[in-house]
């Protein structure tokens, strides 16, 4: 399978406690992208790196969570005190871009679902 | 303050009919309209976009329309299959320097058989 992989897929953690998520996109992608889902809303942006440099960030990512792609390859998020409110979908994408206009056609994967008890 | 909004969360078609889906923004500034299928248990796959500057895309059983004017656009799908029984989202994207694609929260569309 060359799609793009998320794990775990599904973790339990109590409130306090510090959670990883790791993704590896695409092999050849040079674009990764970190979203949250919450139930009955799409998706929303958290953060987006070009090969190992995060070049955007969105409010959303409070201080608790960091997300790292040291090698340009897979890529990390953690999220550190966890608390209920960080229960959700968390989804990686990647894409192929060299120029020309972002038309935002993302790979996602199969998300690691979060859950915060 | 939600940009991209779909209004029906759900929508109940029978097979080999029209499916229609509708998408309304508030950002005048999106470039590119994008529509995501999810099926449960899987992450969003691209389904078909349309440029701002174009009001129509066609792929196979899929057409897009855009109507700049009303900040409106829509994903018809003829004919419907119980395969196409899933979650659509809207998305948008703007060039203006953001990586950021913008959903709404999506209809669930269901086929009946």
């Amino acid at each position: 399978d060359t799609g793009v992989s998320q794990n775990p897929r599904h973790k339990i953690t109590k409130r306090g406690q510090n959670v990883t998520f790791r993704c590896d996109p695409i092999s050849e992608h040079n674009r990764l992208y970190w979203y949250r889902q919450t139930l009955g809303q799409g998706p929303e942006f958290l953060t987006y790196f070009q090969n190992e440099a995060q070049l955007e960030k969105s409010r959303l990512l409070s201080d608790r969570f960091s997300a790292e792609r040291p090698k340009g390859s897979f890529s990390t998020l953690e999220i550190q005190r966890t608390e209920q409110g960080d229960s959700a979908m968390y989804l990686c994408a990647s894409s192929l871009r060299r120029g020309g206009p972002n038309t935002g056609e993302l790979f996602f994967g199969e998300g690691s679902r979060l859950t915060v008890l | 303050d939600q940009q991209v909004k779909q209004n029906s969360p759900s929508l109940s078609v029978q097979e080999g009919r029209i499916s229609i889906l509708n998408c309304d923004y508030t950002n005048s500034m999106f470039d590119y309209f994008l529509w995501y299928k999810k099926y449960p248990a899987e992450g969003p796959t691209f389904l078909i976009s349309i440029s701002s500057i174009k009001d129509k895309n066609e792929d196979g059983r899929f057409t897009v329309f855009l109507n700049k004017s009303a900040k409106h656009l829509s994903l018809h799908i003829v004919p419907s299959q119980p395969g196409d029984s899933a979650v659509y989202f809207c998305a948008a994207i703007s060039q203006g320097g953001s990586e950021k694609l913008v959903f709404g929260k999506g209809t669930k569309l269901t086929v009946n058989p």
